[in-house]
Protein backbone atom coordinates (compact mmCIF):
# COMPACT_ATOMS: atom_id res chain seq x y z
CA UNK A 1 0.00 0.00 0.00
CA UNK A 2 1.59 3.17 -1.06
CA UNK A 3 1.76 6.60 0.91
CA UNK A 4 0.53 8.66 -2.04
CA UNK A 5 -2.69 7.08 -3.97
CA UNK A 6 -2.97 7.40 -7.74
CA UNK A 7 -5.91 6.00 -9.85
CA UNK A 8 -4.68 3.15 -11.46
CA UNK A 9 -5.17 4.01 -14.58
CA UNK A 10 -5.70 6.45 -17.48
CA UNK A 11 -6.80 6.50 -20.91
CA UNK A 12 -7.63 8.85 -23.55
CA UNK A 13 -7.56 9.15 -27.73
CA UNK A 14 -4.39 10.98 -28.85
CA UNK A 15 -5.00 15.10 -29.26
CA UNK A 16 -6.86 14.61 -25.89
CA UNK A 17 -6.04 15.88 -22.67
CA UNK A 18 -5.71 13.59 -19.47
CA UNK A 19 -5.29 14.32 -15.94
CA UNK A 20 -3.64 12.22 -13.26
CA UNK A 21 -3.97 13.17 -9.44
CA UNK A 22 -1.51 12.34 -6.49
CA UNK A 23 -3.56 12.15 -3.22
CA UNK A 24 -1.20 12.69 -0.43
CA UNK A 25 -1.22 14.22 3.31
CA UNK A 26 -0.16 17.30 5.26
CA UNK A 27 3.54 15.44 6.10
CA UNK A 28 3.93 15.15 2.46
CA UNK A 29 2.49 16.84 -0.39
CA UNK A 30 0.96 18.99 1.95
CA UNK A 31 4.17 20.68 2.80
CA UNK A 32 6.73 19.53 0.45
CA UNK A 33 7.46 19.54 -3.04
CA UNK A 34 5.73 17.06 -5.78
CA UNK A 35 7.88 14.97 -8.10
CA UNK A 36 6.44 13.26 -11.26
CA UNK A 37 7.85 10.61 -12.89
CA UNK A 38 7.45 8.49 -16.62
CA UNK A 39 8.45 4.90 -16.95
CA UNK A 40 8.38 2.52 -20.25
CA UNK A 41 8.32 -1.06 -19.72
CA UNK A 42 11.76 -2.28 -18.93
CA UNK A 43 13.41 1.41 -17.97
CA UNK A 44 14.34 3.25 -14.64
CA UNK A 45 11.40 5.70 -14.32
CA UNK A 46 12.68 9.36 -15.66
CA UNK A 47 11.86 12.81 -14.08
CA UNK A 48 9.38 14.09 -16.03
CA UNK A 49 8.10 17.06 -13.69
CA UNK A 50 9.72 18.70 -10.51
CA UNK A 51 8.87 21.07 -7.30
CA UNK A 52 5.63 20.35 -8.75
CA UNK A 53 5.36 22.23 -11.77
CA UNK A 54 8.99 22.35 -13.13
CA UNK A 55 9.95 20.41 -16.65
CA UNK A 56 13.19 19.38 -16.94
CA UNK A 57 15.10 20.47 -20.74
CA UNK A 58 14.09 18.24 -23.53
CA UNK A 59 9.89 17.57 -21.38
CA UNK A 60 7.37 18.64 -23.79
CA UNK A 61 5.24 21.70 -22.23
CA UNK A 62 2.63 19.45 -22.77
CA UNK A 63 2.93 17.93 -19.58
CA UNK A 64 2.23 20.19 -16.73
CA UNK A 65 1.88 19.85 -12.83
CA UNK A 66 0.20 21.53 -10.16
CA UNK A 67 -0.73 20.92 -6.49
CA UNK A 68 -3.56 22.29 -4.07
CA UNK A 69 -3.80 21.37 0.10
CA UNK A 70 -2.47 17.44 0.15
CA UNK A 71 -3.50 16.46 -3.80
CA UNK A 72 -1.15 17.04 -6.88
CA UNK A 73 -1.93 16.39 -10.51
CA UNK A 74 -0.49 15.95 -13.47
CA UNK A 75 -1.82 17.06 -16.56
CA UNK A 76 -1.11 15.80 -20.37
CA UNK A 77 -2.44 17.79 -23.67
CA UNK A 78 -2.74 16.91 -26.79
CA UNK A 79 -2.04 13.23 -26.28
CA UNK A 80 0.29 11.38 -28.57
CA UNK A 81 0.94 7.59 -28.80
CA UNK A 82 4.71 7.75 -27.29
CA UNK A 83 2.69 8.94 -23.78
CA UNK A 84 1.71 5.61 -23.40
CA UNK A 85 3.40 4.60 -20.00
CA UNK A 86 3.56 4.20 -16.50
CA UNK A 87 3.58 7.94 -14.38
CA UNK A 88 4.39 7.77 -10.66
CA UNK A 89 4.44 10.90 -8.37
CA UNK A 90 7.00 11.46 -5.36
CA UNK A 91 7.32 13.95 -2.40
CA UNK A 92 9.31 13.54 0.87
CA UNK A 93 7.42 12.66 3.99
CA UNK A 94 8.22 14.55 7.21
CA UNK A 95 6.45 12.37 9.50
CA UNK A 96 8.60 9.30 7.91
CA UNK A 97 12.12 11.25 7.11
CA UNK A 98 11.95 9.86 4.06
CA UNK A 99 10.57 9.83 0.25
CA UNK A 100 7.69 8.27 -0.83
CA UNK A 101 5.86 7.19 -3.97
CA UNK A 102 2.39 6.70 -5.59
CA UNK A 103 1.26 3.12 -6.55
CA UNK A 104 1.59 4.39 -10.65
CA UNK A 105 -0.82 4.83 -12.75
CA UNK A 106 -0.65 3.07 -16.39
CA UNK A 107 -1.35 5.68 -18.72
CA UNK A 108 -3.35 3.88 -22.13
CA UNK A 109 -3.33 6.36 -25.22
CA UNK A 110 -6.64 4.50 -27.22
CA UNK B 1 25.54 14.78 -18.51
CA UNK B 2 25.24 12.79 -14.84
CA UNK B 3 25.59 8.82 -15.40
CA UNK B 4 25.07 6.00 -12.95
CA UNK B 5 25.86 2.66 -13.73
CA UNK B 6 25.23 -0.04 -11.38
CA UNK B 7 26.91 -3.20 -10.82
CA UNK B 8 26.55 -6.17 -8.59
CA UNK B 9 25.04 -9.74 -8.25
CA UNK B 10 21.51 -10.57 -9.25
CA UNK B 11 20.86 -13.40 -6.99
CA UNK B 12 21.17 -13.51 -3.24
CA UNK B 13 20.71 -16.14 -1.36
CA UNK B 14 17.84 -15.62 1.62
CA UNK B 15 19.36 -15.01 5.00
CA UNK B 16 22.57 -13.62 3.06
CA UNK B 17 23.76 -9.76 2.29
CA UNK B 18 22.88 -8.01 -0.92
CA UNK B 19 25.39 -5.83 -1.94
CA UNK B 20 25.47 -3.46 -5.41
CA UNK B 21 27.32 -0.46 -6.14
CA UNK B 22 26.73 2.14 -8.07
CA UNK B 23 29.41 4.95 -10.20
CA UNK B 24 29.04 8.30 -11.07
CA UNK B 25 30.16 9.94 -14.09
CA UNK B 26 30.27 13.45 -14.24
CA UNK B 27 29.58 14.54 -10.81
CA UNK B 28 31.45 13.73 -7.62
CA UNK B 29 29.86 11.22 -4.31
CA UNK B 30 31.30 14.25 -2.44
CA UNK B 31 29.23 17.37 -4.07
CA UNK B 32 27.90 19.41 -1.00
CA UNK B 33 24.66 19.75 -3.17
CA UNK B 34 23.77 16.26 -4.47
CA UNK B 35 22.43 13.30 -2.62
CA UNK B 36 22.53 9.57 -3.69
CA UNK B 37 20.03 7.26 -3.45
CA UNK B 38 18.81 3.76 -3.44
CA UNK B 39 14.86 2.85 -4.31
CA UNK B 40 13.84 -0.47 -5.45
CA UNK B 41 10.79 -1.58 -7.50
CA UNK B 42 8.93 -5.17 -7.29
CA UNK B 43 5.24 -5.52 -8.37
CA UNK B 44 3.80 -6.02 -4.94
CA UNK B 45 5.65 -3.32 -3.23
CA UNK B 46 5.70 -0.30 -6.31
CA UNK B 47 8.28 2.03 -6.05
CA UNK B 48 10.37 2.40 -2.45
CA UNK B 49 13.07 4.56 -1.59
CA UNK B 50 15.54 2.68 0.56
CA UNK B 51 18.10 5.83 2.04
CA UNK B 52 20.70 8.05 0.74
CA UNK B 53 24.33 9.33 1.73
CA UNK B 54 25.20 12.88 1.12
CA UNK B 55 27.83 15.30 2.17
CA UNK B 56 27.06 18.45 3.62
CA UNK B 57 30.76 19.46 5.53
CA UNK B 58 30.56 15.46 6.62
CA UNK B 59 28.56 12.83 5.81
CA UNK B 60 25.71 11.55 6.12
CA UNK B 61 22.97 9.16 5.92
CA UNK B 62 19.11 8.85 6.02
CA UNK B 63 17.26 5.46 5.30
CA UNK B 64 13.54 4.20 5.10
CA UNK B 65 12.27 3.15 8.37
CA UNK B 66 11.26 -0.08 7.40
CA UNK B 67 14.18 -1.39 6.12
CA UNK B 68 16.52 0.92 8.65
CA UNK B 69 17.72 -2.07 11.19
CA UNK B 70 19.19 -3.69 7.83
CA UNK B 71 20.52 -1.10 5.47
CA UNK B 72 24.33 0.41 5.05
CA UNK B 73 24.70 3.00 2.06
CA UNK B 74 28.38 3.94 1.70
CA UNK B 75 29.89 6.27 -0.12
CA UNK B 76 33.17 5.32 -1.75
CA UNK B 77 35.47 8.85 -2.47
CA UNK B 78 38.31 6.90 -4.32
CA UNK B 79 36.11 5.41 -6.39
CA UNK B 80 33.44 8.27 -6.66
CA UNK B 81 30.49 5.48 -6.19
CA UNK B 82 28.20 4.34 -3.42
CA UNK B 83 26.83 1.51 -2.34
CA UNK B 84 24.01 -0.43 -0.69
CA UNK B 85 24.30 -3.74 1.33
CA UNK B 86 20.72 -4.97 2.48
CA UNK B 87 21.25 -7.78 5.31
CA UNK B 88 19.51 -10.74 5.99
CA UNK B 89 17.36 -10.38 2.93
CA UNK B 90 13.98 -12.88 2.73
CA UNK B 91 12.06 -13.31 -0.83
CA UNK B 92 10.23 -10.16 -0.21
CA UNK B 93 13.34 -8.04 -0.93
CA UNK B 94 13.66 -9.47 -4.50
CA UNK B 95 12.71 -6.49 -6.79
CA UNK B 96 14.88 -4.16 -8.88
CA UNK B 97 17.27 -1.80 -7.76
CA UNK B 98 18.28 1.63 -8.61
CA UNK B 99 20.37 3.91 -8.21
CA UNK B 100 19.68 7.90 -8.57
CA UNK B 101 20.58 11.10 -7.93
CA UNK B 102 18.95 14.26 -5.83
CA UNK B 103 19.68 17.71 -5.85
CA UNK B 104 18.60 19.35 -2.73
CA UNK B 105 15.54 22.14 -3.23
CA UNK B 106 15.79 21.38 -6.76
CA UNK B 107 16.27 17.81 -8.93
CA UNK B 108 15.21 14.66 -7.16
CA UNK B 109 16.38 11.60 -8.81
CA UNK B 110 17.45 12.20 -11.88
CA UNK B 111 19.45 10.68 -13.59
CA UNK B 112 18.76 7.08 -12.41
CA UNK B 113 21.06 4.23 -12.66
CA UNK B 114 19.73 1.19 -15.31
CA UNK B 115 18.79 -1.36 -13.11
CA UNK B 116 19.49 -4.57 -11.22
CA UNK B 117 17.13 -6.96 -10.79
CA UNK B 118 17.88 -8.97 -7.43
CA UNK B 119 15.94 -12.02 -6.54
CA UNK B 120 16.24 -13.48 -3.52
CA UNK B 121 16.07 -17.72 -3.51
CA UNK B 122 18.37 -20.57 -2.57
Amino acid sequence: QSVLTQQPSASGTPGQGVTISCSGSSSNIGSNFVYWYQQFPGTAPKLLIYRINQRPSGVPDRFSGSKSGTSASLAISGLRSEDEADYYCAAWDDSLSGWVFGGGTKLTVL
Amino acid sequence: QVQLQQSGPGLVKPSQTLSLTCAISEDSVSSNTASWNWIRQSPSRGLEWLGRTYHRSKWYNDYAVFVKSRITINPDTSKNQFSLQLNSVTPEDTAMYYCARGVAGAVEFDPWGQGTLVTVSS
